[in-house]
């Protein structure tokens, strides 16, 4: 059972687009939805979290809004760079003594 | 930042061995980490929950007599690979958490250990 579910798998963007990502997931326990990038041969660092209490987190480029009656949480970068090529990956946990339950991950490329 | 380092970063070993890969915190004490897996081009997959001075909880399919966790310290876990198959290569990494009462539940990944079993 896939409890957190990523697309699009792959997204190809233009240089100073918009990157959309989209989440969802199943278990109503979850209240913690973190999103992390990778670049290939790293380990992934956290862009930016949310909790259920709010439906709209921004942080810089970074924008994680949250839909708790749809189960649904997306991910905008905005003026999206070369730089920002990379995996993204969407993930979720109950409460921080929780491991997280990953998306299966987008792999995101910004053409210049 | 808080910053969770992982040795070796590759390693290389032979079918049948044990290989050891350790998980530091460096400037945070972790009462829980956790070890993740990563096959190639897929996504983080939990193996297990190390909390300091306790028994490891692993998820269900992976096998405890295998992957062996110490958590012996509030910055240091290790994860032991046993009689290591070619199948167990993989990409393993690390989480550390922030302590609790911290601001956040944070988990701060390391840079993951490849291994390779011939």
């Amino acid at each position: 059972q896939q409890q957190v579910k990523q697309s699009p798998q792959s997204l190809i963007v233009q240089k100073g687009g918009i990157s959309i990502i989209n989440c969802a997931y199943e278990n109503t326990a979850f209240d913690y939805f973190p999103w992390y990038q990778q670049f290939p041969g790293k380990g992934p660092a956290l862009l930016i979290a949310i909790r259920p209490d709010v439906s709209e987190k921004k942080e810089g480029r970074f924008t994680i809004s949250f839909n708790k009656s749809a189960k649904q949480f997306s991910l905008h970068i905005m003026d999206s760079q070369p730089g920002d090529s990379a995996t993204y990956f969407c993930a979720a946990s109950r409460g921080g003594a929780d491991g997280l339950t990953f998306g299966k991950g987008t792999h995101l490329i910004i053409q210049p | 930042g808080a910053v969770v380092s992982q040795h070796p970063s590759w390693v290389i070993c032979k079918s049948g061995t044990s290989v050891k890969i350790e998980c530091r915190s460096l400037d945070f004490q972790a009462t829980t980490m956790f070890w993740y897996r990563q096959f190639p081009k897929q996504s983080l997959m939990l193996m297990a929950t190390s909390n300091e001075g306790s028994k490891a909880t692993y998820e269900q399919g992976v096998e405890k007599d295998k992957f062996l966790i110490n958590h012996a310290s509030l910055t240091l876990s290790t994860l032991t690979v046993t009689s290591a198959h070619p199948e167990d290569s993989s990409f393993y990494i690390c989480s550390a958490r922030d302590p609790p009462g911290g601001p956040t539940d944070t988990q701060y990944f390391g840079p993951g250990t490849r291994l390779t079993v011939l």
